[in-house]
């Protein structure tokens, strides 16, 4: 069935380093690869998404590649700064289906 | 506040209580969702309305019972729910014809069942 995995589970960097999340995916008809952001006690936002017809997308720090390939898609946030800790979902829609499928969520932590 | 509104933003209730949920979006958008989200577990899809008809029913128990009267509310009732339905449940709006893309988030309701 429809799986997202995501790694790790935690991050901890330094404020200026850079962070990478993976995720994987199982259904290769997947099209959509969405990732969310969510603050302590806040809702999830969007910040950068990506369609399976590109393979990397960039957004100031952020950036989004895919390898349709191997399955995988990954996050990475460049200069990393304080305001960026918090923990970040992965997510692939399957074919034209209104569902996303979340991976479990990565908590980030930028140290000083 | 975006343009998602949920209220309440807390609610405790017992096993044989009935409450709602309520979501409002004022951002346009025609299709809405309810997502559950507990503690170290994905994020899970519970209903999708797009167009006001309901698309989605990702095998949820019958003791959530979904409304969407327009496009801008939805609704959640809830009856004799188990202390396992305890949780985050976000409500999100999109527009149709990319409906599952670009979700906007309410706040979400801290629902504890005693």
């Amino acid at each position: 069935g429809e799986n997202v995995e995501q790694h790790p589970s935690t991050l901890s960097v330094q404020e200026g380093d850079s962070a990478v999340i993976k995720c994987t995916y199982s259904d290769s008809a997947s099209n959509y690869f969405p990732w969310y952001k969510q603050e302590l006690g806040k809702r999830p936002q969007l910040i950068i998404d990506i369609r399976s017809n590109v393979g990397e997308k960039k957004d100031q720090r952020i950036a989004v590649t895919l390898n349709k390939t191997a399955k995988h898609f990954s996050l990475h946030i460049t200069e990393t700064q304080p305001e960026d800790s918090a923990v970040y979902f992965c997510a692939a829609r399957f074919g034209t289906a209104s569902k996303l499928t979340f991976g479990t969520g990565t908590r980030l932590q930028v140290t000083l | 506040e975006t343009g998602v509104t949920q209220t309440p933003r807390h609610l405790v209730m017992g096993m044989t209580n009935k409450k709602s949920l309520k979501c409002e979006q004022h951002l346009g958008h025609n299709a809405m969702y309810w997502y559950k989200q507990s503690a170290k577990k994905p994020l899970e899809l519970m209903f999708v309305y797009s167009l006001e008809e309901r698309v989605e029913n990702n095998s949820v128990p019958s003791r959530f019972s979904p409304e969407c009267p327009n496009s801008s509310h939805l609704f959640l009732h809830l009856h004799t729910l188990q202390p396992e339905d305890s949780a985050l449940y976000l409500c999100a709006s999109s527009l149709t014809g990319r409906v599952g893309e670009k979700l906007f988030f309410g706040s979400g309701t801290q629902l504890s069942v005693l």
